[in-house]
């Protein structure tokens, strides 16, 4: 059974610094998503990671993955309060035919 | 703009009511999916659909069906709603280069 572990669950940064999320799972993977959720929206498609040392940015968002550890890490750098949402990450099961399992969600919350 | 739509955004309805949560989309996928997701919270696959005529239950058990008759058509019904099927909803279709979400449907039962 494959399962997605994130963490943290809950973030609070202040606006200017740092922060990697985790994203592990258990299985082999196809591959790995990134999504951006506010409060009582749909998600927002971030990034698509295919293969190992894969590295995709977009703006102060920089996600990558490591297959052989099976990890993916989404780094943000100089936070702003535009950023504060939930990060969810997800993964299709190898040889699924493509059913997402999700992580928890990272809620992050930036402040001034 | 959306190339999955998801009617209604809001619904509020008593309890024992039936409802159908529809879901459409305009690209061509076959596959198409329904997910359960309460505030804040982890996002559960309910039913799954790989093409016309096929539907699958998914991880997590639901008390809704899904009907797939048409490739760009999923909508989801609950025969007798609860309080405990107040959730949000959000349906998924997926392509080649990944996954399209609608922008969901919330449910609340009173």
């Amino acid at each position: 059974e494959l399962k997605v572990e994130q963490n943290p669950l809950f973030l609070s940064m202040q606006e200017g610094k740092n922060y990697t999320i985790y994203c592990n799972y258990s299985t082999t993977s196809d591959r790995l998503y990134w999504y951006r959720q506010d409060p009582g929206k749909s998600l927002e498609s971030l990034f698509v990671l295919l293969s190992n040392g894969a590295v995709k940015q977009e703006g102060r968002l920089m996600a990558s993955l490591d297959t052989k550890a099976r990890l993916s890490t989404l780094h943000i750098t100089a936070a702003v309060h535009d950023l504060s949402a939930t990060y969810f990450c997800a993964v299709d099961m190898a040889g699924s035919q493509g059913n997402l399992i999700f992580g928890k969600g990272t809620k992050l919350s930036v402040k001034p | 703009e959306a190339d999955i739509y998801q009617t209604p955004r809001y619904l509020v309805i008593g309890t024992g009511k039936k409802i159908t949560l529809e879901c459409s989309q305009t690209m061509g996928h076959d596959k198409m999916y329904w997910y359960q997701q309460d505030p804040g919270m982890e996002l559960h696959l309910i039913h799954y659909s790989y093409g016309v005529n096929s539907t699958e239950k998914g991880d997590l058990s639901s008390e809704s069906t899904v009907s797939r008759i048409r490739t760009e058509h999923f909508p989801l019904t609950l025969e007798s709603a609860r309080p405990s099927h107040t959730s949000q909803y959000l349906c998924a279709s997926r392509g080649y280069y990944g996954y399209t979400f609608g922008s969901g449907t919330r449910l609340t039962v009173v």
